[in-house]
């Protein structure tokens, strides 16, 4: 399996502009997560699905993010219009949670460096 | 709400010295407890988990962790550190709550100096 897959791996627009960030998960995962990372927030949930279902969008800051989950392989983060301090890494992440209370790892994928000018 | 809090954050420890990161979570349900580590510029790897049985767990690098249910804590521990240690560290705790999300820590940044 070739991990959690994210696109881009760099993204630079300007201020105003719309983004998109992309990400399939792990094959057989059933739970996907958005994070950002920021040097003054250090790590952040933005939001999950579960079954492709948004189960907490607490974490999103604005509504200018918004997050779908069309499928099981496929999820976008979007940001309009961005802002300079949307400037951050988004990780996307993956994990399978049983039914029997047991999880695997969760797995990230190698994120997206967004800057905003 | 639950959460996720780590002590320190930022270490600076000389090679050869002993590490330990605290980790406290406020959850009273049923957990399962990671430790990742974030190299520079990269993206976070798991180091060890625990899930149940003996609560001293020994990770990858020679990293360890003890779960203290009592005490909801679950500290990393590395009886000699090294350089390329150097890492973000950031303690999760995975809750069975409406499909099941990881909290994670603010994260623990340590330099090793050589």
């Amino acid at each position: 399996d070739a991990g959690v897959i994210q696109s881009p791996r760099h993204e630079v627009t300007e201020m105003g502009q719309e983004v998109t960030l992309r990400c399939k998960p792990i094959s057989g995962h059933n739970s996907l997560f958005w994070y950002r990372q920021t040097m003054m927030r250090g790590l952040e949930l933005l939001i999950y699905f579960n079954n492709n279902v948004p189960i907490d969008d607490s974490g999103m800051p604005e509504d200018r993010f918004s997050a779908k989950m069309p499928n099981a392989s496929f999820s976008t983060l979007k940001i309009q219009p961005s802002e300079p301090r949307d400037s951050a890494v988004y990780f996307c992440a993956s994990i399978f949670a049983s039914g029997t209370r047991r999880v695997n790892e969760q797995f990230f994928g190698p994120g997206t460096r967004l800057t905003v000018l | 709400a639950q959460s996720v809090s780590q002590h320190n954050h930022h270490v600076i420890l000389s090679e050869a010295a002993s590490l330990e990161l605290g980790c406290n979570y406020s959850y009273g349900g049923t957990v399962n407890l990671f430790w990742y580590v974030q190299y520079p510029g990269q993206h976070l790897q798991l180091l060890l988990k625990y899930f149940s049985g003996d609560p001293l767990v020994k990770g990858i690098k020679g990293f360890e962790a003890e779960f203290i249910k009592s005490k909801f804590s679950f500290n990393l521990r590395k009886p000699s550190v090294q350089w390329s240690d150097t890492a973000e560290y950031f303690c999760a705790v995975f809750i069975y709550n409406q499909g099941g999300k990881l909290i994670f820590g603010q994260g623990t940044e340590l330099s090793v100096k050589p």
